[in-house]
């Protein structure tokens, strides 16, 4: 069974571009969350969608950031315009129901450095 | 303010040895608390667990020790082999227990010397 995919592993981008970040999580996986990891700090929620329905976007920090989830597959998360502060590493990861936090499994991450 | 902390950045311990590492929360409403294991490219992927109405929970080498008056737990892993070696996040999550609800703490490294 393939694991929860990133694409890319890495992005370098100059502050006011544009970056979108993907995720396939595990096949037949409708919870699919985002989290940030910055500067070596926390790993902290973003978002989470119930197949293409977005439950819960309290951790978005700011409009910058836009998730979505088309027809429950895939999701994409784009910033828009990057900043400084955005530079972190984005984890997104996949479960099957909504279970406690043993059963969801991570992605390797996208590390995003803003220039 | 962080409701979840890992004081400790990194750790090292000698092969064989015992390695400790502690997780200290805030909020009273946390009721289950993980501990995940990150090697570098990777993704966290969970080790243990540890529900609010025990005080220790144990998966062989490894055991988790909740003490809830002090809000304060700690993982052992006995003994600390090479393989070991990562970035070790406590987090915890309230009774719901939901994966949206994981508060992470900042993450200790963790290296054990051959």
């Amino acid at each position: 069974e393939a694991g929860v995919t990133q694409f890319p592993s890495h992005s370098v981008i100059e502050k006011g571009q544009t970056v979108t970040l993907r995720c396939d999580p595990i096949s037949g996986h409708d919870n699919l969350y985002w989290y940030r990891r910055v500067m070596g700090k926390e790993i902290k929620f973003l978002l989470h969608f119930v197949k293409e329905s977005k439950q819960d976007e309290s951790g978005m920090p700011n409009n910058r950031f836009l998730a979505e989830r088309t027809g429950g597959t895939y999701s994409t998360l784009k910033v828009q315009p990057a900043e400084l502060e955005d530079s972190g590493v984005y984890f997104c990861a996949s479960s099957r129901g909504d279970p406690s936090g043993n059963t969801i499994y991570f992605g390797e991450g996208s590390w995003l450095t803003v220039v | 303010d962080q409701q979840v902390k890992q004081n400790s950045p990194s750790l090292r311990v000698q092969e064989g040895r015992i390695s400790i590492l502690n997780c200290d929360y805030t909020n009273s409403m946390f009721d289950y608390f993980l501990w995940y294991k990150k090697y570098p490219a990777e993704g966290p992927t969970f080790l243990i667990s540890i529900s609010s109405i025990k005080d220790k929970n144990e998966d062989g080498r490894f055991t988790v020790f909740l003490n809830k008056s002090a809000k304060h737990l700690s993982l052992h892993i006995v003994p600390s082999q090479p393989g070991d070696s990562a970035v070790y996040f406590c987090a915890a999550s309230p009774i719901s227990g939901s994966a949206r609800q994981l508060t992470f703490g900042s993450g200790t490294q963790l290296t054990v010397l051959p």
